[in-house]
């Protein structure tokens, strides 16, 4: 079985501030990890991707996470926020990455705010 | 770039009535899926199609519920009987072998 909890249902921060979201996992197996972002009124878009490869993934929008597997985390980080940065997190976790048919598994979401 | 699309955007229906949602995936994607997000909890897979059948499907996808690929191209999802507890924001998504989602805009569905 698989879950995600994401640390804060909120998270405001000023233009230019760092932006740290947090997520931790819980997996039987390796995990792949992934962020979503929702802008609203818009579907799940992929930010970025882990697959066991690299620790520190990159993503689009200057985003990146680290997976910790000694605690269990994947983190998403922005050095500096813009306002387009506003929008909706989902950490989300799976078995697979593609292989074939895979199903995933999300955190309930954490909205950002940026401030001017 | 290509895009799932899904209509409604925004559907109301009274208690008890069928609906129907449906999706437009990228066409050249083999595996479907929908999602739901009652509001302010997790977005959760409800079932995932391939191949012109159910290939997985979770415990909330009862026999309310069904899904079909009516013209190789249409991806729906039904609800037979609403009830107020099915409100919530419905994602379906598409996958080609070997690669992430592609998920649509969503359909939010309102039982009153």
């Amino acid at each position: 079985a698989q879950s995600v909890t994401q640390l804060g249902s909120h998270v405001s921060v000023s233009e230019g501030a760092l932006v740290l979201l947090r997520c931790n996992y819980s997996s039987s197996v390796p995990p792949y990890l992934f962020w979503y972002v929702q802008y609203p009124n818009q579907g799940l878009q992929l930010l970025l991707k882990y697959t066991s490869a690299a620790t520190l993934v990159k993503g689009i929008n200057g985003f990146e996470a680290e997976f910790k597997k000694s605690e269990t985390s994947f983190h998403l980080t922005k050095p500096s926020a813009h306002m387009s940065d506003a929008a909706e997190y989902f950490c989300a976790v799976s078995a697979d990455s593609g292989g074939s048919n895979y199903k995933l598994t999300f955190g309930k979401g954490t909205l950002l705010t940026v401030n001017p | 770039e290509p895009e799932v699309t899904q209509t409604p955007s925004h559907q109301v229906t009274q208690m008890g009535q069928e609906v129907i949602l449906r999706c437009v995936p990228i066409s050249n994607h083999l595996y479907f899926y929908w999602y739901r997000q009652i509001l302010g909890q997790k977005v959760e897979f409800l079932v995932s199609f391939y191949n012109n059948e159910i290939s997985e499907k979770s415990e909330i996808f009862d026999d309310q519920f069904s899904v079909e690929r009516p013209d190789g191209s249409n991806f729906t999802l039904k609800i037979r009987s609403t009830k107020l507890e099915d409100s919530a924001m419905y994602f379906c998504a598409s996958i080609p072998q070997g690669s992430s989602y592609t998920f649509g805009s969503g359909t939010r569905l309102t039982v009153v």
